[in-house]
């Protein structure tokens, strides 16, 4: 079964800063999504980035971008410029592209503070 | 963009009540997943439809049992509430082909307290 695993339950960045939250994942599959979702206290669920393991080219999406080691199932997460608004529980998620079993797993979570 | 719907957003029952969640996909979109997230924990997978079918379980309690209709929405019904049933429910949707690259999109989810 695949498990993914958040190392740090809790970080703090000061604003303006960058900051690097981690993930590794266990799996036997080859093809499969990775995820960050975001969840601020309002608890919507919102995604940020999304990675195809297919691509060997990193997600980028503004200030947010991955580096994806596949070999090593490492999916980290890097927040530049880090805003107030970045305050959130952060999931990092997995999704096999296998025909019949595409549920999410999450991670536990990753909560960061931004420090003013 | 028309986003996922759910109804309603807090649900107050008592021990051993029944309760129904809804949800409506984002137009087009003809597959549904539920999700239970606990107080301090992450999402746990409980069921999937494609096309009105099952098309996966996960750690659903018997106790609940889930339907998608001809209009792609989706409810998910509880009975004999217990207290460790307080949660956040999301519903999530996507369309496509099962293990197709969509993504999963997640509606605001609905607070269930059980007193």
């Amino acid at each position: 079964a695949q498990t993914v695993t958040q190392s740090q339950p809790e970080m703090s960045v000061q604003e303006a800063e960058t900051v690097t939250l981690s993930c590794t994942y266990d799996t036997s599959e080859s093809d499969y999504y990775l995820f960050w979702y975001k969840q601020p206290p309002s608890r919507q669920m919102i995604l940020v980035i999304r990675q195809e393991a297919y691509k060997q080219q990193n997600a980028t999406e503004n200030r947010f971008s991955v580096n994806f080691q596949k070999a090593a199932k490492s999916f980290s997460l890097k927040i530049s410029d880090s805003q107030l608004g970045d305050a959130a529980m952060y999931f990092c998620a997995y999704r096999s592209a296998a025909n019949r079993d595409d549920k999410i797993i999450f991670g536990k979570g990753t909560r960061l503070h931004i420090l003013p | 963009a028309a986003g996922v719907i759910q109804s309603p957003r807090h649900l107050i029952k008592e021990k051993r009540e029944t309760a129904t969640l809804k949800c409506y996909p984002i137009p087009r979109h003809d597959t549904v997943y539920w999700y239970q997230q606990g107080p301090g924990q992450d999402p746990q997978f409980l069921i999937s439809f494609y096309e009105k079918m099952q098309s996966d379980k996960g750690s659903i309690p018997d106790r609940f049992s889930a339907q998608q209709f001809s209009d792609y929405h989706s409810e998910l019904n509880m009975s004999s509430l217990e207290l460790g049933d307080s949660a956040l429910y999301f519903c999530a949707s996507t369309l496509g082909p099962r293990g197709g690259p969509d993504t999963q999109y997640f509606g605001p989810g609905t607070r269930l307290t059980v007193l």
